[in-house]
């Protein structure tokens, strides 16, 4: 089956502490996406990469990081700076690299909530 | 330069009838825009999409209708059944990643 995984489902942080969401892709996708959803907010981009070991900042970048190692996986780590983190996050990937139609495809979408 | 407005926020239809939703862009080089559907807890999935070369796309009951120089899209989902209820999501690009709008709560009741 070809797709995009995120893990956990669920995650849980508390006070002062790193987490580190998931998402593969096993699409070929050169580009990756993560967005976050906030109710009423519609999907704010976080951070993206358009080819290995490149990332660009998106809208919300702050108290977020990325690495893309390999361009299957995409993790993103929510540090301790990113004051209100609860949300649900959507990772996505695309086959396009910007230059043109941008298809994208998303990921079941991992729910963090602050103890 | 790189909103995306949706309206309305919410819009409840009775079953059979047709759904309509709007948006609308500012950034002129925006050169493809996609619908998404969301159901509760799961990811936005694809719907339709459309590029601004043609004013309107219709697959099955869902139909973009695109008006270029008023730079507005709107979403039309006929025969409106309950399983359609769901939040709809427009979005634009143009040699960038998507940008969405805020998402529109439809809820189809018999």
């Amino acid at each position: 089956d070809g797709g995009i995984t995120q893990s956990p489902k669920y995650l849980f942080r508390k006070e002062g502490q790193n987490v580190t969401l998931s998402c593969e892709q096993n699409l070929n996708h050169d580009a990756m996406y993560w967005y976050r959803q906030d109710p009423g907010q519609g999907l704010r981009l976080i951070y993206y990469s358009q080819i290995v070991n490149d990332f660009q900042k998106g809208d919300i970048a702050e108290g977020y990081s990325v690495s893309r190692e390999k361009k299957e996986s995409f993790p993103l780590t929510v540090t301790s700076a990113q004051k209100n983190p609860t949300a649900f996050y959507l990772c996505a990937s695309s086959l396009d690299r910007g230059q043109g139609v941008e298809t994208q495809y998303f990921g079941p979408g991992t729910r963090l909530l602050v103890l | 330069q790189q909103q995306v407005k949706q309206s309305p926020q919410s819009l409840i239809v009775q079953k059979g009838g047709i759904s309509i939703i709007n948006c609308a862009y500012e950034n002129t080089a925006f050169d493809y825009f996609p619908w998404y559907q969301q159901f509760p807890g799961k990811g936005p999935a694809l719907l339709i999409a459309i590029r601004p070369d043609v004013s309107e796309k219709k697959e099955g009951r869902f139909t973009i209708s695109f008006n270029k120089s008023a730079k507005q899209f709107s979403l039309h989902i006929m025969d409106s059944q309950p399983g359609d209820s769901a939040t709809y999501f427009c979005a634009a690009s143009g040699n960038t990643p998507l940008v969405f709008g805020k998402g529109t709560r439809l809820s189809v009741i018999a």
